[in-house]
């Protein structure tokens, strides 16, 4: 069965200092995706990367960036120099090729708080 | 519309009434997604239409939950006979059919059974 573990629950930082969200998953299928979504106060999830499971290379996008790592199973999220508005919940999810990718399966989230 | 619009966005009930949850997909969008996310907790799968039928509903806690998409478009979460562990915040997200994978989800609406 697919499982997500996220067993930071939360993160205190200050502005301006890197952080790391770890993201644990679990799987029996090949074929499968990884993302991770922001949860701002105002309750929105926003789609944040989609990782497909045959794409193991690291990918950058402004301050953030991701490392997949199959081997131990792990799709962690960093964030480099930090800003307030980097304070919400974020969480790492699956799909899975046997469900037609169709259902997500999120972790229970990180919450981060980024103080000025 | 431009995004994912829920409504309410805030639902206050009686234990064993019913309610319904409406959801506005983004105009084309053919894949509506719910979900319910407890307090502290990931948004869990309850079901997914592709069109108008539910292509899965797996995640449907129980028979007091059932969801309709009567023309392919909006649909509505209905929940009977409610009961306090239903309280949750309840998302809607859709998808155009080939994605298949990552969707934009609305702002939810957040019911609360007392």
């Amino acid at each position: 069965a697919q499982k997500v573990t996220q067993a930071q629950t939360e993160i205190s930082v200050v502005e301006k200092e890197d952080v790391t969200l770890d993201c644990v998953y679990e799987t029996r299928d090949t074929t499968y995706y990884l993302f991770w979504y922001k949860q701002p106060p105002s309750g929105e999830l926003v789609f944040l990367i989609r990782r497909n499971s045959f794409d193991e290379q690291n990918e950058i996008s402004g301050r953030y960036s991701w490392n997949f790592q199959k081997s131990t199973s792990s799709f962690n999220f960093t964030i480099t120099a930090s800003q307030v508005v980097d304070s919400a919940v974020y969480f790492c999810a699956l799909s899975e090729g046997n469900t037609g990718f169709q259902k997500l399966v999120f972790g229970t989230g990180t919450r981060l708080l980024v103080s000025p | 519309g431009a995004g994912v619009s829920q409504t309410p966005s805030n639902k206050v009930t009686e234990k064993g009434k019913y309610v319904e949850l409406r959801c506005d997909p983004i105009s084309g969008h053919t894949a509506l997604y719910w979900y319910r996310q407890s307090l502290g907790q990931g948004p869990e799968f309850l079901i997914y239409f592709q069109g108008t039928g539910a292509a899965d509903d797996s995640g449907l806690p129980n028979d007091r939950f059932f969801a309709v998409r009567p023309e392919g478009s909006v649909s509505t979460l209905k929940i009977q006979r409610t009961e306090r562990g239903d309280s949750a915040v309840y998302l809607c997200a859709s998808s155009l059919m080939s994605q298949g994978y990552g969707y934009t989800f609305g702002s939810g609406t957040r019911l609360t059974v007392v």
